[in-house]
């Protein structure tokens, strides 16, 4: 199943460092999408949650997306050791389904001070 | 802050076995959810559930499993024989609401192994 594609990394910054995680998808029913944070064994936590296109801000974090590329970002400013997780793209159309989430494969992000 | 919780944390089974994963969706949701992760792999899909049924189901969620609401805060997931392909974690998730796509809010999941 190729519906959301996410690069794995692993990816390594300094602390301090603007970081951007990104997500294509294929399914152009998607209107609802998500960021979701996972420590190591954990379940996921919810960090974003945008609707069709445009950006969102939350602190540190801002969520673009951009339905006509079929592509979400996730930036990260001044990135902190505590950052550091693995950050799953997460994405739901309005149909028939109710709710069902269609997840990236995750993106293994590690903050070094 | 409101949370799902799980039970057990991690469950070990013999193959052919039943086991009963268990969760308490955070109170004021409505609609519940299973999915489930098996190492390494995406998050996937199970099954969503709204007023004591099943809204829908994923091609995994097949006549081995089973979903039930027994009161008023649990909501289980039953998998009748299980098998070692059915080693995952395994989380539930809840949302206040249910049309397409609202957040949804995951439990700190079960890790259930298949020896």
């Amino acid at each position: 199943q190729k519906e959301v594609e996410q690069d794995p990394g692993p990816l390594s910054v300094p602390e301090g460092a603007i970081v951007s995680l990104n997500c294509t998808y294929s399914n152009s029913a998607f209107q609802y999408f998500m960021w979701y944070r996972q420590y190591s064994r954990k379940g996921p936590e919810l960090l974003m949650y945008t609707y069709s296109s445009g950006n969102k801000e939350d602190g540190r974090f801002t969520a673009q997306v951009d339905k006509s590329s079929k592509y979400i970002s996730l930036f990260i400013r001044d990135s902190q050791p505590s950052d550091s997780a693995t950050y799953l793209c997460a994405m739901s159309d309005r149909g028939s389904t109710l709710g069902r989430l269609y997840f990236g494969r995750g993106t293994q992000l590690t903050v070094w001070p | 802050e409101p949370e799902v919780t799980q039970t057990p944390s991690h469950q070990v089974t013999q193959m052919g076995q039943e086991v009963i994963l268990r969760c308490v969706p955070i109170s004021n949701h409505l609609y519940f959810y299973w999915y489930r992760q098996i190492l390494g792999q995406k998050v996937e899909f199970l099954v969503s559930f709204y007023n004591n049924e099943i809204s829908e189901k994923s091609e995994i969620f097949d006549d081995q499993f089973s979903v039930e609401r027994p009161d008023g805060s649990n909501f289980t997931l039953k998998i009748r024989s299980t098998k070692l392909e059915d080693s995952a974690m395994y989380f539930c998730a809840s949302s206040p609401q249910g049309v397409g796509g609202n957040e949804q809010y995951f439990g700190p999941g079960t890790r259930l192994t298949v020896t």
